[in-house]
């Protein structure tokens, strides 16, 4: 275990449905993240914390809707989503304060892998 | 904007040879760059680090990566590869930008 802890590990939902990933994190770290990952592309920044602050909005579709209530937690709700969504889809956790000068550490969890039907 | 990327899709070596997983960064200033790696059904692990000083940087597991700026390189190394190496290996630059990511196959 990294310390970064994802659930579900997999899911499966319809288009029409709403759900919510979940991601925990007791390493004392201010800043959280959701990457987006599919096969043989780059990761894809979806959504940054820094100290609970939305601090990035990497130009993510609204169906995603991220909610990080204290610097330990962070969800990504998700609604109406498309066959194309489906994907893994990793948090990470650092120090924050320092994100944007790229120096810092990412801690990953293990992901939750999407299916959208 | 920073970007990395990584030529290969894929590595394969045999066991005992070194090995090389390259990647290439476009970057005004001076990098932040970093190598991560995924085994199978986990999350991404650091690796090592590139912020400034030496060109060679050592990491975890025997891994190091050299930062060459005249070729903006900064290619992942091993003197002698294992089977338990074998896993995807992402690059990743300032404001956590990543590769796509290369698979290494270490055949015995």
């Amino acid at each position: 275990e990294t310390g970064v802890t994802q659930t579900p590990r997999h899911l499966v939902m319809g288009m029409t449905n709403k759900k919510s990933l979940k991601c925990e994190q007791h390493l004392g770290h201010n800043a959280m993240y959701w990457y987006k990952q599919s096969a043989k592309k780059p990761l894809e920044l979806m959504f940054v914390y820094n100290f609970k602050e939305q601090t990035e909005n990497n130009s993510v579709p609204s169906r995603f809707s991220p909610e990080c209530p204290n610097s330990s937690h962070l969800f990504l709700h998700l609604h109406t989503l498309q066959p194309e969504d489906s994907a893994l889809y990793l948090c990470a956790s650092s120090q924050g304060g320092r994100w944007r000068t790229g120096a810092n550490v990412l801690t990953f969890g293990a992901g939750s892998r999407l299916t959208v039907l | 904007a920073q970007s990395v990327a990584q030529p290969e899709d894929q590595v394969n070596v045999a066991e005992g040879n070194p090995l090389t997983v390259k990647c290439t960064y476009s970057v005004s200033g001076n990098p932040y760059l970093f190598w991560y790696v995924q085994y199978p059904n986990r999350g991404l692990q650091f690796l090592l680090k590139y912020i400034t000083g030496d060109n060679l940087v050592k990491g975890s597991y025997g891994f190091e990566a050299e930062f060459n700026k005249s070729q903006t390189s900064f290619h992942l190394k091993k003197p002698s590869a294992l089977v338990s190496d074998s896993a995807l290996y992402f690059c990743a630059g300032d404001k956590l930008v990543f590769g796509a990511g290369t698979i290494l196959r270490v055949k015995s």
